[in-house]
């Protein structure tokens, strides 16, 4: 049973540019959650979605920041024209059901915008 | 807003050393504690603690609640290199409020273990 996936490991983007970063429950998981890891800070919450809807977006910037969890394939966070401010490590986590039992972290994308 | 404050943010220690990490947290109706060990990647499930007194235990590892005075500690004994790691708490929303899974994660505390 494969854990939670997250792709690419790595990406590096132009400022201006688009990032999608790509989060697989695991098996039996329909709660998806976004966390953003500043340089030096904790995770900061972002998004919380079932599959076809956000739930809670208190998170997420208000601007070039959105997420999906479409019926059939893998979450997508997509930050439109990034800036060197979006660098960072953004990790999902799943869970079976809504709370923390069960909570399952991937192992992150690191995003550098250049 | 859930806070949640951890100390010290960093700790340097040589193997066999015993370390006290700490967690503070200001939450309305709380609901539960979690500890969380990050190396280069993933943050993994420690301990979820959620009365107070009791103690949470696995290997080296201890964790306590205590809800009066609003704080967690965790313990590790004997520590080894692989001990080396962040430490984060987190805690989830209150009671009665929406989104359960959203958690409010601390700092953390960079454990360096020396040979």
């Amino acid at each position: 049973n494969a854990g939670v996936m997250q792709n690419p490991r790595h990406l590096v983007r132009r400022r201006g540019q688009e990032a999608r970063l790509r989060c697989s429950p695991m098996k039996g998981h329909s709660h998806v959650y976004w966390y953003r890891q500043l340089p030096e800070e904790g995770l900061k919450f972002m998004v919380y979605l079932q599959k076809e809807n956000i739930i809670d977006e208190s998170g997420m910037p208000k601007e070039r920041f959105s997420a999906e969890f479409p019926k059939e394939g893998p979450s997508i966070l997509r930050i439109q024209q990034v800036v060197r401010g979006d660098s960072a490590a953004y990790f999902c986590a799943s869970s079976p059901v809504e709370g923390s039992r069960g909570y399952t972290f991937g192992s992150g994308t690191r995003l550098t915008v250049v | 807003e859930d806070k949640v404050v951890q100390s010290p943010l960093s700790l340097v220690v040589h193997e066999g050393d015993t370390v006290t990490l700490n967690c503070s947290y200001e939450v309305t109706n709380f609901r539960s504690l979690l500890w969380y060990k990050q190396e280069k990647k993933a943050p993994t499930f420690l301990f979820m603690l959620t009365s107070s007194g009791i103690e949470k235990k696995s290997g080296r590892l201890s964790s306590i609640l205590d809800k009066k005075e609003l704080f967690s500690i965790l313990n590790i004994t004997a520590t080894q290199t692989g001990d080396s790691a962040v430490y984060l708490c987190a805690v989830p929303p209150p009671v009665g409020g929406t989104s359960y899974g959203k958690l409010t994660f601390g700092q953390g505390t960079i454990l360096t273990v020396h040979p």
